[in-house]
């Protein structure tokens, strides 16, 4: 079956633009849980989604915000991008808990200049 | 709070070799305790999870981890490294209703001939 999928794979902003990045979890998955990797922090939570609704969120400020939508797929948008966003952004979807265990999908690179 | 602790950053074995990867963590309730694999450019991919029940657990790719309450670690094992386990390494904690987990800043592993 097929994997998680996160759109785009690569994008580059310009400080003070928005961004919305894109994942559609595995067949059936309902959750859909959201992590910036850096080399300074590592593995951060955002936010995970469950039946289209918030279940839990991490420490970003609040131009961090996402959704989930019927069909599960899941939507994170940046606003007033700052160069300390620049990260790997993953998606990981799992049946219904976070400690099912996560499928990864493969991330979008984000380059803020 | 939970945290994670992976005392190794970078860690050089010879193919054939024996590998341990330590993990300490902190959970103030029962832990669910993963470990993950991500290869350069890639998503994490799950290779074990413990929860309950017999504290050796067997993954994929040939690894398992053990569970030691006693010394609040879950270390990961594997009986002879193949060129192809060369990547980084992440140990997790989360608990049930807690809907996110905690990484620890990973270890490198690499493979030498």
């Amino acid at each position: 079956k097929a994997g998680v999928t996160q759109t785009p794979r690569y994008l580059i902003k310009t400080r003070g633009q928005q961004v919305t990045l894109s994942c559609s979890p595995i067949s059936g998955h309902r959750s859909v849980s959201w992590y910036q990797q850096t080399p300074g922090q590592g593995l951060q939570f955002l936010f995970e989604y469950f039946s289209e609704t918030q279940r839990n969120k991490g420490n970003f400020p609040g131009r961090f915000s996402g959704r989930q939508f019927s069909n599960s797929r899941s939507e994170m948008n940046v606003s007033t991008l700052e160069l300390g966003d620049s990260a790997l952004y993953l998606c990981a979807s799992s049946a219904q808990r976070a400690m099912d265990g996560y499928t990864f999908g493969s991330g979008t690179r984000l380059t803020v200049v | 709070a939970q945290s994670v602790t992976q005392p190794d950053i970078h860690i050089t074995v010879s193919e054939g070799a024996s590998l341990e990867l330590r993990c300490n963590y902190s959970y103030g309730a029962t832990p669910y305790l993963f470990w993950y694999v991500q290869s350069p450019g890639q998503g994490l991919q799950l290779l074990l999870k413990y929860f309950s029940g017999d504290t050796l657990v067997q993954g994929i790719k040939g690894f398992e981890a053990e569970f030691k309450r006693s010394q609040s670690s879950f270390n990961l094992r594997k009986p002879s490294v193949h060129w192809s386990d060369a990547a980084e390494y992440f140990c997790a904690v989360g608990g049930f209703g807690n809907e996110k987990l905690t990484f620890g800043t990973g270890t490198r592993l690499t493979i030498i001939p």
